[in-house]
């Protein structure tokens, strides 16, 4: 069985400062790896994802994230955070070898001005 | 292009009632997937259809269902409706090439809000 956890159900950070939301995932064999936004009475945006190569992925308005085999994890990251980027983040992993698309439980982030 | 769209975007229906919801994908995206978010549970996968055929399926019992047309367009039914089955049922499509090719993003519409009173 495949999951993914996410630890933090809410990060608060102040605007300007580094945003991380992490992610750890559990899976058989090579793991496709997803993060997606959700912002109030929306459905999801995808931000970006890792298939292979780079551990360190870019993607949309700025995030980026690292993928980490050994520790099994694909953390968020944003330099720099906006309040815009208050949100409701999930990580999602998929089987390279098919299979669903398992989400984690969310992190809502808080950027305060 | 225009995005996934779903209709209708609110519905109240009574237990045991059954109800249809329609996703329209973006134009080219041959994989539909749909998901239902609750507060407890969050995000759960129901099925996945693509080229018209089901080809993944979650832990949701019978009375969940789907299908696919040949234009891609999907519907999901919920038949005998519990009060558990208010959600937000999100459909997601994405350009998946092949049968064998799951490395492609989902983009999402805006969801179904069920009410089931």
């Amino acid at each position: 069985a495949q999951s993914v956890a996410q630890p933090e159900d809410q990060v608060n950070v102040a605007e300007g400062n580094p945003l991380t939301v992490k992610c750890t995932y559990s899976v058989s064999g090579n793991p496709y790896l997803f993060w997606y936004v959700q912002y109030p009475n929306r459905g999801l945006q995808f931000l970006l994802k890792y298939i292979t190569g780079d551990n360190l992925v870019k993607g949309s308005y700025g995030f980026e994230a690292e993928f980490n085999k050994s520790q099994t994890s694909f953390h968020l990251k944003k330099p720099s955070a906006l309040v815009s980027d208050s949100a409701l983040y999930f990580c999602a992993v998929r089987k390279a070898a098919g299979n669903k698309l398992t989400f984690g439980g969310g992190t809502r982030v808080l950027v305060k001005p | 292009k225009a995005g996934v769209t779903q209709t209708p975007r609110y519905l109240i229906k009574t237990r045991g009632q059954q109800v249809t919801l329609s996703c329209s994908p973006i134009s080219g995206h041959r994989s539909v997937s749909w998901y239902q978010q609750t507060p407890g549970q969050g995000l759960q996968f129901l099925f996945e259809y693509f080229s018209e055929t089901q080809r993944n399926k979650g832990n949701f019992p019978g009375r969940f269902s789907g299908r696919q047309f040949s234009n891609s367009r999907s519907e999901m039914n919920v038949s005998t409706l519990e009060l558990g089955d208010s959600a937000l049922y999100l459909c997601a499509s994405s350009i998946t090439g092949t049968q064998a090719d799951f490395s492609y993003e989902q983009y999402f519409g805006p969801g179904t809000r069920l009410t089931v009173t």
